[in-house]
């Protein structure tokens, strides 16, 4: 277990709503990366937030955004969803300084019918 | 720009045989360099990291890696595998300066009994 939670496990949704997944860092990390691993792109840099702010963004659609709240727990908005947004969406969590280890979440299996 | 490259896509190896997963590397500086590791339905765990220490690398479940600058590869090894090992085998590089991970395409690793 790394420490790292990601909640919900799995989320079917269908094509154009918006989802929110929620994740919550190790204890004392401030940074949260957000990565998607789909089947035709493989693991993917999205979005990077620390303590509140973002970071560096990645391959993150318009679509998508993303907060860090003063809790520091992270969610992933994901709106006008369509059905190549399936894919299993990873949180991971690192201390804070850039060369930090990131810690990874389970993950949210997303399914867009 | 960094890149990953995973040279075998599926290994295949006999329990108690050695296991040799491949990766190359490009950078223009030293890189820190890890693999993952990701069993079916899970998320991602660090198997190990080279962060321009020393060149072997010890990781946990008796895997190791070594890195050589001359051959740019970063190869994954272990004496002996375990029914347990299998999975899915990730190398990654992060950029310098920066938390951002980059995933080589994967490389499924089964092992028969």
């Amino acid at each position: 277990d790394s420490g790292v939670t990601q909640t919900p496990k799995h989320l079917i949704t269908a094509t154009g709503q918006r989802v929110t997944l929620r994740c919550s860092p190790r204890s004392g990390d401030l940074s949260v990366y957000w990565y998607q691993q789909s089947l035709d792109q493989g693991l993917q840099f999205l979005i990077q937030y620390y303590n509140g702010e973002e970071r560096a963004k990645g391959n993150i659609l318009e679509r998508f955004s993303a907060q860090q709240f003063p809790d520091l727990h992270s969610e992933l908005n994901l709106s006008s969803l369509e059905l190549g947004d399936s894919a299993l969406y990873f949180c991971a969590s690192s201390a804070g300084g850039l060369e930090e280890t990131q810690y990874f979440g389970p993950g949210t299996r997303l399914l867009v019918l | 720009a960094q890149s990953v490259t995973q040279l075998d896509s599926h290994v295949s190896v006999s329990e108690g045989t050695p296991v040799l997963l491949r990766c190359n590397y490009s950078s223009s500086y030293s890189p820190s360099l890890f693999w993952y590791v990701q069993h079916p339905n899970k998320g991602l765990q660090l198997l190990l990291k080279y962060t321009s220490a020393a060149t072997l690398v010890k990781g946990i479940n008796g895997f190791e890696a070594e890195f050589k600058k001359s051959e740019t590869s970063f190869h994954l090894t272990k004496p002996s595998a375990h029914m347990s090992d299998a999975a899915e085998y990730f190398c990654v590089v992060r950029l310098r300066g920066g938390g951002k991970l980059i995933f080589g395409q994967g490389t499924e690793l089964s092992v028969k009994p």
